[in-house]
């Protein structure tokens, strides 16, 4: 299996900072990475897709970059509405499908 | 945008079989752009993927549930079913089902999702 490991687990931060979450695959997978935002009891929400293309609707402040192994999630400016779960997921392959353990981002 | 609604029962004693069924709307289950996938998530930990199925009937299944697993599809009622047998207390969890890109096998839409607790 393809290991995701996502860092910070968690991390505090106020309205209006940049924030950035980063996910590491134990194997290269190109670009076959993929960002979902969970807020407390709602399923999952998919943001970037392909490491870096911005799934529609999904404000512009989001922005996904890396290939291989380092991926990086960015929130330019952040807003109330974005504190929440964040998950990084690999597509390169499929059995299974695996994702990183999650990051909490808190209101400081 | 697809909906997607999960159903089935909410308990299930250990040892039996869920069953969970997924009701998909706003286009067709027999669709090529789309793959069909189930994803649990114990309560307050992360997500798992559970396995998948094609538009074709192709399966596939996460190697840790293989020998408990069947994911099957249902085209006449636009349903997609997911069946977990011999389950434990270890199986307690929200569980979602999902369209997944059948390019890029990211997860596009998802269910609100139902929790199911596996206890006597």
């Amino acid at each position: 299996d393809i290991q995701m490991t996502q860092s910070p687990s968690s991390l505090s931060a106020s309205v209006g900072d940049r924030v950035t979450i980063t996910c590491r695959a134990s194997q290269s997978i190109g670009n076959y990475l993929n960002w979902y935002q969970q807020k407390p009891g709602k399923a999952p929400k998919l943001l970037i897709y392909a490491a870096s293309s911005l799934q529609s609707g999904v404000p512009s402040r989001f922005s996904g970059g890396g290939s291989g192994t380092d991926f990086t999630l960015t929130i330019s400016s952040l807003h109330p509405e974005d504190f929440a779960t964040y998950y990084c997921q690999q597509s390169y392959s499929t059995l299974p499908l695996t994702f990183g353990g999650g990051t909490k981002v808190e209101i400081k | 945008q697809l909906q997607l609604q999960e159903s089935g029962p909410g308990l299930v004693k250990p040892s039996e079989t869920l069953s969970l069924t997924c009701t998909v709307s706003g286009g067709s289950i027999s669709s090529s752009s789309y793959y069909w996938g189930w994803i649990r998530q114990p309560p307050g930990k992360g997500l798992e993927w559970i396995g998948s199925i094609s538009y074709s009937g192709s399966t596939y299944y996460n190697p840790s549930l293989k020998s408990r697993l069947t994911i099957s599809v249902d085209t006449s009622k636009n349903q997609f079913s997911l069946k977990l047998s011999s389950v434990t207390a270890a199986d307690t969890a929200v569980y979602y089902c999902a369209s997944l890109d059948s390019s890029g096998y990211y997860l596009l839409d998802w269910g609100q999702g139902t929790l199911v607790t596996v206890s006597s």
